[in-house]
């Protein structure tokens, strides 16, 4: 079984911080790993995703997350926040590339940015 | 864009009812979701759906069923309402091939009193 884990609930920031998101995920078989944002009253949208090729990923907005197979991680980054990035965000696997496309969820990390 | 549709963004219902929560995407996708989100418990997903008429079981089906007649309209049906599915629901679909990410519905808020 398969299971990923955001390490902080909760995540405080200054505008023009930096931030970093963790996620760590565990599996017995081959992973593909999402990030989805959640704007407050919205559904998920996709920020970015690691299916192969070059471990570093970027979104259009200025994230970045990195895969990391030997720490099990895929934490996200940016280098300095926007008050309009304030929003709960949530790390996702595909475990093997079958069952439909299934995916498991991390419990989510609310970032806020304070001006 | 892929466009998936939710019936409602709010809905109360009495406990005993029969809910019905539709979802519909416009964009062919073989595959659909049903989840539910809770605060600290991220989305568990409930049903889901990759093909017409066929349906699996995901993590928590207990006291939901789902409904697949056309290829792009997913029905998530709780046959007797409690207060315990006062949740947000969330619908999403993607493509069959590969791996793809799934797009999601706007979500309904469902209390149930």
């Amino acid at each position: 079984a398969q299971s990923v884990t955001q390490l902080d609930s909760q995540v405080p920031v200054f505008e023009e911080a930096p931030v970093e998101l963790r996620c760590n995920y565990s599996s017995s078989v081959s992973v593909y790993l999402f990030w989805y944002v959640q704007y407050p009253n919205q559904g998920l949208q996709l920020l970015l995703k690691y299916l192969s090729g070059s471990t570093l990923v970027e979104s259009i907005n200025g994230f970045e997350a990195e895969f990391n197979k030997s720490q099990t991680s895929f934490h996200l980054r940016k280098p300095s926040v926007h008050i309009s990035d304030t929003a709960e965000y949530f790390c996702a696997l595909n475990a093997g590339g079958t069952s439909y496309g299934k995916l498991t969820f991390g419990q989510g990390t609310i970032l806020t940015v304070h001006p | 864009d892929v466009k998936v549709t939710q019936s409602s963004r709010y809905l109360v219902k009495r406990t005993g009812e029969k809910v019905f929560l539709e979802c519909v995407q416009d964009m062919d996708h073989e595959n659909m979701f049903w989840y539910r989100q809770d605060p600290g418990l991220g989305l568990r997903l409930i049903y889901f759906s990759y093909d017409v008429k066929m349906k699996e079981k995901g993590d928590i089906p207990e006291g939901y069923s789902v409904s697949r007649e056309k290829k792009e309209r997913f029905s998530l049906i709780l046959e007797s309402a409690s207060t315990n599915q006062t949740s947000m629901y969330l619908c999403a679909s993607s493509k069959a091939a590969r791996i793809r990410a799934q797009n999601f519905g706007p979500g309904t808020r469902l209390t149930v009193t």
